[in-house]
């Protein structure tokens, strides 16, 4: 159960995308679709942002999007706001009832 | 509105056990899957356990497995973690989350609470 491979860290201006990668293997990412991504502000609670690689829940906006391509799922924010300077974590499920998170990834929005 | 809320967390000694709660409202607790999630201080998220709608179907963490017993009380609407032989690296905040459905497999973590902390020292 080997975690995730995120960037530390990502930045962007306002206006402009970013993507963030999310590196497993083919036990996990490569294997299900089954990755999702969470938005997480200092001291607060995780938000579910894109689950199933593409899906959004109600209410995030449609600047969030996801992707995958083989063992790597992205995350891409366009049309960057303030409010999402956050971090960010993948996750993917890794079989036999278990899941897997990344190490996160901290978005600075400049 | 669903809430979450756990307790239990405090200072720990190596080798020593504590039990973890968290109740839950605003949705119909035994129609989910359930899930403990912590985080150390300053760093990633890690998946300890989780449990399906009627216990069925359990799932732990390789760091946690054969200490960490997960259950839950559907009658009282709460979720619970026994933690034994607790080690140092299990210090972190420790989040309940709910699952997208009442399966484990594959379904996100839609709902959290805000966490309980576990600090395991001497």
């Amino acid at each position: 159960q080997s975690a995730l491979t995120q960037p530390r860290s990502v930045s962007g201006s306002p206006g402009q995308s970013v993507t963030i990668s999310c590196t497993g293997t083919s036990s996990n990412v490569g294997n299900y679709n089954y990755v999702s991504w969470y938005q997480q502000y200092p001291g607060k609670a995780p938000k579910l942002m894109i689950y199933d690689v593409t899906r959004r829940p109600s209410g995030v906006p449609d600047r969030f999007s996801g992707s995958k391509s083989g063992n790597t799922a992205s995350l891409t924010i366009s049309g960057l706001q303030a409010e999402d300077e956050a971090d960010y974590h993948c996750c993917s499920y890794a079989g036999s009832y278990t899941f897997v998170f990344g190490g996160g990834t901290k978005l600075t929005v400049l | 509105e669903e809430q979450l809320v756990e307790s239990g967390g405090g200072l720990v000694q190596p080798g020593r056990s504590l039990r973890l709660s968290c109740v839950v409202s605003g949705f119909t607790f035994d129609d989910y899957a359930i899930h403990w999630v912590r985080q150390a201080p300053g760093q990633g998220l890690e998946w300890v356990s989780g449990i399906n709608w009627n216990s069925f179907t359990i799932g732990y963490a390789d760091s946690v497995k054969g200490r960490f017993t997960i259950s839950r009380d559907n009658a009282k609407n709460s979720l619970y973690l026994q933690m034994n032989s607790l080690r140092a690296e299990d210090t972190a905040f420790y989040y309940c989350a709910k699952g997208q459905g009442n399966h484990i497999v594959g379904a996100p973590f839609d709902s959290w609470g805000q966490g309980t902390l576990v600090t395991v020292s001497s």
